[in-house]
């Protein structure tokens, strides 16, 4: 069975930095590509960056290009999301979700990590 | 960008009656080499994470009942619950994966009249 488990999430100030983590398990990890999608309090689910199965292509919203970076370590089957100069609009809960194809639909996603962004 | 647009925002339904959610993209999601639509449908119960429910507009995803089925072509989809039960209640969201960035629409609550 497919498993995703974020961590990370913390409150920090504007302006702050952060990395987010995501431990997969039950899948051969590096055969797919990944996601984070976040989800504002009350708000619907906004993508935010996918990665390559092997890591050398990055995509980014442009709400977050320049400040994030999406990465992976697929030797530790985990994903990363660097987040730089925070902004309090980037508060949310964050998903890493599974990629089916290199370019498809989110079949697995985890239970989130929440992100505060706040002085 | 290709914008989602669900509508209606929110619906009440009685049990065991149908609903109904309409999605519809600002370009074409369908894919004329291989006649796909890329179109996905999730279910997000209060509380909960995401669960991908339609693929391909049409296709439903192992262990989803099928009550919940997929239907439209090009910029124009529909998601349809046959008979609501109670534990149907959640928001509803369509994504295009035609195009990057991949979208979503702004959801659709669903509720028991």
């Amino acid at each position: 069975e497919v498993h995703l488990l974020e961590s990370g999430g913390v409150l920090v100030q504007p302006g702050g930095s952060l990395r987010l983590s995501c431990a997969a398990s039950g899948l051969t990890f590096s055969s797919y590509a990944m996601s984070w999608v976040r989800q504002a309090p009350g708000k619907g689910l906004e993508w935010v960056s996918s990665i390559t199965d092997s890591g050398i292509y990055t995509y980014y919203a442009d709400s977050v290009k320049g400040r994030f970076t999406i990465s992976r370590d697929n030797s530790k089957n985990t994903l990363y999301l660097q987040m730089n100069s925070l902004r309090a609009e980037d508060t949310a809960i964050y998903y890493c979700a599974k990629v089916t194809g290199p370019r498809g639909w989110f079949d697995y996603w985890g239970q989130g990590t929440l992100v505060t962004v706040s002085s | 960008d290709i914008v989602m647009t669900q509508s209606p925002d929110s619906l009440a339904v009685s049990l065991g009656e149908r609903a109904t959610i309409n999605c519809k993209s600002s370009q074409s999601v369908l894919y004329s080499s291989n006649n796909k639509n890329y179109l996905a449908w999730y279910q997000q119960k209060p509380g909960q994470s995401p669960r991908l429910l339609i693929y391909w507009a049409s296709t439903r995803e192992s262990g989803v009942p099928d009550r919940f089925s997929g239907s439209g072509s090009g910029t124009d989809f529909t998601l349809t619950i046959s008979s609501l039960q109670a534990e149907d209640v959640a928001v509803y969201y369509c994504q295009q994966y035609h195009t990057t960035p991949p979208a979503f629409g702004q959801g659709t609550k669903v509720e028991i009249k």
